[in-house]
């Protein structure tokens, strides 16, 4: 059960975007189409930004998008907003009811 | 609303045991698997256990394996995390989380502190 590979950090400028990957191996990312990926402030509780690889929850903003190739997932976030500053962690099924996330990605808005 | 407020962390000493509470409400606890996850100081997300519904069922990941029991309590809304042995490297905020029919955990506490420690 290898953590999912991240970027240690991303930054962007306030209206430009980024993506962040994540990358696994056939046993998870790219064995299942269960790739989740949560925002995490420090002191709060972790919250859901993506599932099933693309799906939105209801309230997240479109700015928000996840796509997948391969044993790579990624999160891209467009129009960069400085309450987007936080880490972004992705997560993903790996079979026989256990779950792997990624070491998580620390997001700067300059 | 969806509620998930977890307790029990504190300072323990190598060796130690420690049991965490996560009590659920705004949603039908009995009907929902649930989830343990911890972060290390400095370090990612780590996915600790999995119960099911009805508590019949668990899975762990190996580092606890024989160590960290899971459990519930669907009359009281509650979810447990009994940690015994407790190593250095167990030190982390310790978050319970709602799981959606495995493909992701769509409700998280903010977490309670477990430090391992002489």
């Amino acid at each position: 059960q290898s953590a999912l590979t991240q970027p240690r950090s991303v930054s962007g400028s306030p209206g430009q975007s980024v993506t962040i990957s994540c990358t696994g191996t056939s046993t998870d990312v790219g064995g299942y189409n269960y790739v989740s990926w949560y925002q995490v402030h420090p002191g709060k509780a972790p919250k859901l930004m993506i599932y099933d690889v693309t799906k939105r929850p209801s309230g997240v903003p479109d700015r928000f998008s996840g796509s997948k190739s391969g044993n790579t997932a990624s999160l891209t976030i467009s129009g960069l907003q400085p309450e987007d500053e936080a880490d972004f962690y992705c997560c993903s099924y790996a079979g026989k009811y256990t779950w792997v996330f990624g070491g998580g990605t620390q997001l700067t808005v300059l | 609303q969806v509620q998930l407020v977890e307790s029990g962390g504190g300072v323990v000493q190598p060796g130690g045991s420690l049991r965490l509470s996560c009590e659920a409400s705004g949603f039908k606890f009995s009907s929902y698997d649930m989830h343990w996850v911890r972060q290390a100081p400095g370090k990612g997300l780590e996915w600790v256990t999995f119960i099911r519904f009805d508590g019949n069922d668990k899975w762990y990941t190996d580092p606890v394996k024989g160590r960290f029991t899971v459990s519930r309590d669907n009359s009281e809304n509650t979810l447990y995390l009994q940690m015994n042995s407790l190593s250095p490297e167990d030190t982390a905020v310790y978050y319970c989380a709602r799981d959606h029919t495995i493909d992701y955990m769509d409700a998280w506490g903010k977490g309670t502190t477990v430090t391992v420690s002489s």
